[in-house]
């Protein structure tokens, strides 16, 4: 199975841009690689999906290479509401019917 | 937005006890998960559901997990006699479809503690 691969821990200021990259080598043609972010004691909420290129919403922006070999979330200007953890996860189809959750990046934005 | 819908919120059990926890998934949605987090750990995957049987489960759903789909509505999870290490923040989850591109919801969470 492939495996994602990112930081365990960023920190950043308010009003400053968070760049979170996730490699991801074992990538499937057909795979999508989807961001999720996580309050303390809430669940997991999902931001952004991609699956080439770049893709923007109002939450973030995702880039991806061309060989899909990693994505990199980019959080533009953070608050302190933007403290959490932030997962990057690639569903395999040969995984069958489960999302894995590897250990995620831990963004603390200081005043 | 929709929203996964949880209860309790928090549940205290002793240890060797049954209990139940409830999910109410987005209406539309096919595809049922539930996970724990461990306090300070990851999020780990328990097992997935769909068509009234369960298609993914994990090493930790062992023989004292069940999961159930009773009505069109509910979604359980069941220990059957809990340990301490069952201690954790239980969250369920739904989609609409098992591809790459079809996110997960997750509901706010059971905190079970087991005493």
């Amino acid at each position: 199975l492939a495996k994602t691969t990112q930081p365990i821990s960023m920190d950043s200021y308010e009003g400053q841009e968070v760049n979170i990259t996730c490699s991801h080598n074992n990538i499937a043609t057909n795979d999508y690689i989807t961001w999720y972010q996580q309050f303390p004691s809430q669940g997991p909420r999902f931001i952004i999906q991609g699956y080439k290129t770049k893709v923007t919403n109002e939450v973030a922006s995702l880039f991806i290479p061309a060989d899909r070999k990693s994505s990199t979330l980019s959080l533009p200007r953070v608050s302190l509401s933007d403290t959490a953890v932030y997962y990057c996860l690639v569903e395999l189809k040969a995984a069958g019917n489960k999302l894995t959750f590897g250990g995620g990046t831990r963004v603390l934005v200081k005043p | 937005e929709p929203e996964v819908t949880q209860t309790p919120s928090h549940q205290v059990t002793q240890m060797g006890q049954e209990v139940i926890l409830r999910c109410v998934p987005i209406s539309n949605h096919l595809y049922f998960y539930w996970y724990r987090q461990i306090l300070g750990q990851k999020v780990e995957f328990l097992v997935s559901f769909y068509n009234n049987e369960i298609s993914e489960k994990s090493e930790i759903f062992d023989d004292q997990f069940s999961v159930e789909r009773p009505d069109g509505s509910n979604f359980t999870l069941k220990i059957r006699s809990t340990k301490l290490e069952d201690s954790a923040m239980y969250f369920c989850a739904s989609r609409w479809g098992m591809t790459g591109f079809e996110k997960l919801f997750f509901g706010s969470g059971t905190q079970l503690s087991v005493l």
